[in-house]
């Protein structure tokens, strides 16, 4: 079956440090991917990780563990537009079709 | 703007009823993928066309179907309308086999009343 969990929601206050974790269980995989989504908006393109390890791109970073079936999302010195769902997805080529399964999102409220 | 286009932006039917989503995909883009999101979910995976051709279908019953043009463009046919097909179409363009060059449109809000 394919599983993937991640909280529901989040606050965190502005210049903060926030964490998303992101576990899952799929049949196939083949990287993992973040997305931020604005409400109304369509998801845009935050982070790909395909090997273990922490991947950094200036205040947002990606980890991938593949043996513990598990990502988080870390986001550094909170703004207030950071304030939006994300959502975790993994790549799964699977029937030989190369498409993505989403999580259900984690909405991050941001405060002053 | 990634260059992904879709109309239109906002639509109303009414159950029964049939609809047509379209997506214009990225210059260079050779296959397109469809999702469905329902308010407060992820998207959830419809079709994927390549080569013109359906590659690969996520669980969605027959009355959703597809097309794809020799120009990448694709769209989203839904027959038979039911109140819970209310939700935001996205339609995302990649290369082929390349997910990580995949782009999202800015999506096709269908309300079924």
């Amino acid at each position: 079956g394919q599983n993937i969990d991640q909280p529901t929601e989040m606050t965190a206050t502005e210049g903060a440090i926030v964490q998303i974790n992101c576990t899952y269980q799929t049949s196939g995989f083949n990287g993992l991917f973040w997305y931020q989504q604005h409400a109304g908006e369509a998801p845009t393109f935050l982070s790909y990780n395909v090997l273990d390890g922490l991947e950094e791109k200036g205040r947002f970073s990606s980890f991938l563990s593949r043996s513990k079936g598990y990502s988080y999302l870390l986001l550094k010195e909170l703004q207030m537009k950071d304030s939006a769902s994300y959502l975790c997805a993994v790549r799964d080529e699977t029937y030989n079709t190369d498409k993505l399964i989403f999580g259900t999102g984690t909405r991050l409220q941001v405060f002053p | 703007e990634t260059g992904v286009t879709q109309s239109p932006t906002h639509l109303i039917k009414t159950r029964g009823q049939q609809v047509t989503l379209r997506c214009s995909s990225q210059s260079g883009h050779n296959t397109v993928s469809w999702y469905q999101q329902a308010l407060g979910q992820g998207p959830q995976f419809i079709f994927q066309y390549y080569r013109e051709e359906e590659n690969g279908r996520g669980n969605f019953p027959p009355r959703f179907s597809g097309l794809q043009f020799p120009n990448y463009s694709s769209e989203l046919n839904v027959n038979a309308l039911e109140l819970d097909d209310s939700a935001l179409y996205l339609c995302a363009s990649s290369l082929y086999g390349e997910q990580e060059t995949q782009y999202f449109g800015p999506g096709t809000r269908l309300l079924v009343l």
